[in-house]
């Protein structure tokens, strides 16, 4: 998998956007970026993966430079429900399961 | 869909004891793997199965340590014997293709 980076923390108002960057400048041309979070005390969650293309779905948006070199995940209203680790991982999926989650960005959503 | 269902959800027992812990899958999915995690390493995966398959053990800490899968619908990883470096919270996994979808996770405790 290619090295990510990530902020350490951020925090973010309730009822706004929140944007995580996270950086993958040694991405390959078949990996996809993958989002995952995971709140405290639980298991972690699949959000989103995209590979060139933007993608949106129920939960998140995920912004993805046209070089692939950065994405950016998108909470579009984030609630105090959000509040969690969000690790952002480049893998090339089906065959290459090893995932590897590093320390990820806590992000805190306060009222 | 109930997601993954782990068993038990905490575990306490006494050094040397035997510990066993249960999966079910996401009925349609054909990946299943098991991580740990701790504050020390993080979230580490111990083995992955495809199709009930073992197809990489090699994050199995030591021999101590064993994981089945005797059909698409359940697997268990087994600790014997249990040493208190191994508690830690177990997370099973399943995955249709690229996204892996977690369950609550066993945290065990090694006393």
């Amino acid at each position: 998998d290619a090295k990510t980076t990530q902020p350490t923390s951020m925090d973010c108002a309730e009822g706004r956007a929140a944007n995580l960057p996270c950086n993958h400048s040694t991405i390959s041309g078949n990996e996809y970026v993958y989002w995952y979070r995971q709140i405290h005390s639980q298991g972690p969650q699949y959000i989103i993966h995209g590979l060139k293309n933007n993608e949106t779905n129920e939960m998140a948006s995920l912004i993805i430079t046209e070089d692939r070199k950065s994405s950016t995940l998108i909470l579009p209203h984030a609630t105090l429900r959000d509040t969690a680790v969000y690790y952002c991982i480049a893998n090339s999926g089906g065959s290459n399961y090893k995932l590897t989650f590093g320390k990820g960005t806590l992000l805190t959503v306060n009222p | 869909d109930a997601g993954v269902i782990q068993s038990p959800r905490h575990e306490v027992t006494e050094m040397g004891q035997e510990v066993t812990l249960r999966c079910k899958p996401i009925s349609g999915h054909n990946s299943l793997f098991w991580y740990r995690q701790t504050m020390m390493r993080g979230l580490e995966l111990l083995i992955y199965f495809n199709n009930n398959v073992p197809i990489d053990d090699s994050g199995m800490p030591e021999d101590r340590f064993s994981a089945k899968m005797p059909n698409a619908s359940f697997s268990t990883l087994k600790i014997q014997p249990s040493e208190p470096r191994d508690s830690a919270v177990y997370f099973c996994a399943s995955s249709p293709a690229y996204e892996q979808y977690f369950g609550p996770g066993t945290r065990l405790t090694v006393t």
